[in-house]
């Protein structure tokens, strides 16, 4: 069936690092892809997303490119701040259907 | 502009007993989704409604139901709860059907049963 797959965390890098947080998914069709952070005690907010594939959704410096070859949508940033610190999930809409299926998450600690 | 609300905040029950947890969706907003999110596993996708009718519904038992009721809110409810049904539950809403734009995900409502 259906499936994300998202590297466990926690992800720990200094301030001004190079993130990249690995997802992969498994979809029939040609599902939508979307990432979603989840800052400390707050509901998921969309960050980016990416509808066909070669698509690039970027947002707030994070970038993903919808790559159906290897069926991937890693997220990545240039130089991640402290304010960055958040779980990170990565996310598939599928076809037709238009169901939502999330992977675990990915926690990000950014330190000073 | 108000976001997605979902009440109670938090939510104790016991075994076998009945949970009902509340969501109002952004105003204009016909989809409301409901997902669990249970420690280590993420988001797993419960129910979807729009305009007033369940649209689709993710793998788990009978006893997750729900409705939307006229001006779009919707309320979750979890009969004969076990604990593994302690969890965070999200509500989410967007503006069309299928959620082609965004999904607005609410703070959620903790439920843990004991």
């Amino acid at each position: 069936g259906d499936s994300v797959t998202q590297m466990e965390g926690p992800v720990t890098l200094s301030e001004e690092a190079f993130l990249t947080i690995n997802c992969t998914y498994t979809a029939t069709g040609y599902p939508s892809l979307f990432w979603y952070v989840q800052y400390p005690g707050e509901g998921l907010q969309l960050l980016l997303k990416a509808t066909k594939a070669d698509d690039k959704g970027s947002n707030k410096g994070f970038e993903a490119t919808y790559r159906k070859e290897t069926t991937s949508f890693h997220l990545e940033k240039g130089s991640v701040q402290v304010s960055d610190s958040a779980v990170y999930f990565c996310a598939l809409r599928t076809s037709g259907t238009y169901k939502y299926i999330f992977g675990t998450g990915t926690r990000l600690k950014v330190l000073a | 502009e108000a976001g997605v609300t979902q009440s109670p905040t938090h939510l104790i029950k016991t075994r076998g007993q009945q949970a009902t947890l509340r969501c109002s969706p952004i105003s204009g907003h016909t989809s409301v989704y409901w997902y669990q999110q249970a420690l280590g596993l993420g988001l797993q996708f419960l129910l979807w409604y729009d305009e007033g009718e369940e649209r689709n519904r993710g793998n788990f038992p009978p006893r997750f139901s729900g409705r939307q009721f006229p001006n779009y809110s919707s309320e979750l409810n979890v009969n004969a709860l076990e604990l593994e049904d302690s969890a965070l539950y999200l509500c989410a809403s967007s503006p069309d059907r299928g959620g082609i734009s965004e999904q607005y995900f609410g703070p959620g409502t903790r439920l843990t049963v004991t």
